[in-house]
């Protein structure tokens, strides 16, 4: 079936560790999205890209790195610099034209201890 | 700029209840507007879409019209299951955002039987 898979599910992290959420989809879709999820606060976008090799910051980029080297992949690095971390992240893709269905993934639950 | 707002929640709903989810934009321009769903430990679901004014999108027994002169999308529902239970997101893009989201902060809809 197609979707968009990310792994982990539930990640723990000492603090000052990097750690990186897996996104891959198999829909063929040209663009793709990571959002942090806050209790609250709705969804914020943390960066985008619309094209393989080329992504944009969102609201929210600072203390995160993302690659997009394959169309189907869209890793999320949370780094060391990010002072809060421990949030649910969610992954998503669209074709890339602007009908702003975006489909997502199950999420990723990070922990920092 | 653009943003979204939501009526606070948690709503608690018994079952067979009506259900208004209340939803107010701001936009510079025309955009198109979203309801999208979370069941627990999910990532989010495309509910309904309208992408002009007086447009009415509707999808399993919800509905929501586009109200240009309110700026609204209110959710509604004739009567809520159990299974309706899970966060509720109204959300917008702008024509050429190609998919770049503006989500309000969700309600948290509980339905007791």
């Amino acid at each position: 079936d197609g979707g968009i898979t990310q792994s982990p599910k539930y990640l723990f992290r000492k603090e000052g560790q990097n750690v990186t959420l897996s996104c891959e989809q198999n829909l063929n879709h040209d663009a793709m999205y990571w959002y942090r999820q806050d209790p609250g606060q709705g969804l914020r976008l943390i960066y985008y890209s619309q094209i393989v090799n080329d992504f944009q910051k969102g609201d929210i980029a600072e203390g995160y790195s993302v690659s997009r080297e394959k169309k189907e992949s869209f890793p999320l690095t949370v780094t060391s610099a990010q002072k809060n971390p421990t949030a649910f992240y969610l992954c998503a893709s669209n074709p890339g034209y602007a009908s702003g269905e975006l489909f997502f993934g199950e999420g990723s639950r990070l922990t920092v201890l | 700029g653009n943003s979204v707002t939501q009526m606070e929640g948690p709503v608690t709903l018994s079952e067979e209840a009506f259900l208004t989810i209340n939803c107010t934009y701001t936009a510079t321009g025309y955009p198109s507007l979203f309801w999208y769903v979370q069941y627990p430990g999910e990532g989010l679901q495309l509910l309904l879409k309208a992408t002009k004014a007086d447009d009415k999108g509707s999808n399993k027994g919800f509905e929501a019209t586009y109200r240009k002169e309110t700026t609204s999308f209110h959710l509604e529902k004739g009567s809520v299951q159990v299974s309706d239970s899970a966060v509720y997101f109204c959300a917008l893009i702008e024509g050429n955002q190609g998919g770049k989201l503006i989500f309000g902060q969700g309600t948290e809809l509980s339905v007791k039987p």
